[in-house]
């Protein structure tokens, strides 16, 4: 079974900075894909940006973007330019693309908070 | 409007009472997900359907049934809760394209007393 690891809990960041999140994953499939959600105090559940595992580019959207290593499971989101509107609980998540591609399986999250 | 309604937002109920979660979309998506999120433990797959005859349980189904009513309704039953399902819930939709995101309601959070 896929498993996700977010091994911060919390992070913290003064605003106009840049903060990565960490995430890791194991799983023995080849082809599937990655997302990081972002759960805001409103408790909404908004998708950030989404990396197919079979692209060796890194995705981006705006001041969002991966640090995708296929090779070493590993699945980091960098905020650029952070923003108070950014503080949030962010959720990496992990979607099979085979027959358990229903799926998602989540991390267990984390905290960042935006300082003024 | 938003794509994914959950109703109530909010819910306090006591032990033993039967609750249903209702979840409707505009989407226009076949499948449809139930999640639960507990502080610290990410989100856990409840139950699943792939369309209205199509019902599966996830990792955490027990305690919990479910009802896909039309294609757009999946609702959430707790046939008697207990104070350790007091969790925030979620509905989801999705395409049945691994490469598309699932798509969230606004979530209930449930208290059990």
């Amino acid at each position: 079974a896929q498993t996700v690891t977010q091994s911060q809990p919390e992070m913290s960041v003064q605003e106009a900075e840049t903060v990565t999140l960490s995430c890791t994953y194991d799983t023995s499939e080849s082809d599937y894909y990655l997302f990081w959600y972002k759960q805001p105090p409103s408790r909404q559940m908004i998708l950030v940006i989404r990396q197919e595992a079979y692209k060796q580019q890194n995705a981006t959207e705006n001041r969002f973007s991966v640090n995708f290593q296929k090779a070493a499971k590993s699945f980091s989101l960098k905020i650029s330019d952070s923003q108070l509107g950014d503080a949030a609980m962010y959720f990496c998540a992990y979607r099979s693309s085979g027959g358990s591609n229903y799926k998602l399986t989540f991390g267990k999250g984390t905290l960042l908070t935006v300082n003024p | 409007d938003a794509d994914v309604t959950q109703t109530p937002r909010n819910r306090i109920t006591k032990t033993g009472k039967r609750i249903m979660l209702e979840c409707s979309q505009t989407k226009g998506h076949d499948r449809m997900y139930w999640y639960r999120q507990d502080p610290g433990l990410g989100l856990r797959l409840i139950y699943y359907s792939f369309d209205v005859k199509d019902i599966n349980k996830g990792e955490i189904s027990d305690g919990y049934s479910v009802s896909r009513q039309a294609q757009a309704k999946f609702s959430l039953s707790l046939e008697s809760a207990i104070p350790n399902q007091t969790a925030l819930y979620f509905c989801a939709t999705s395409e049945p394209y691994s490469n598309q995101p699932q798509h969230f309601g606004d979530g209930t959070r449930l208290s059990i007393l």
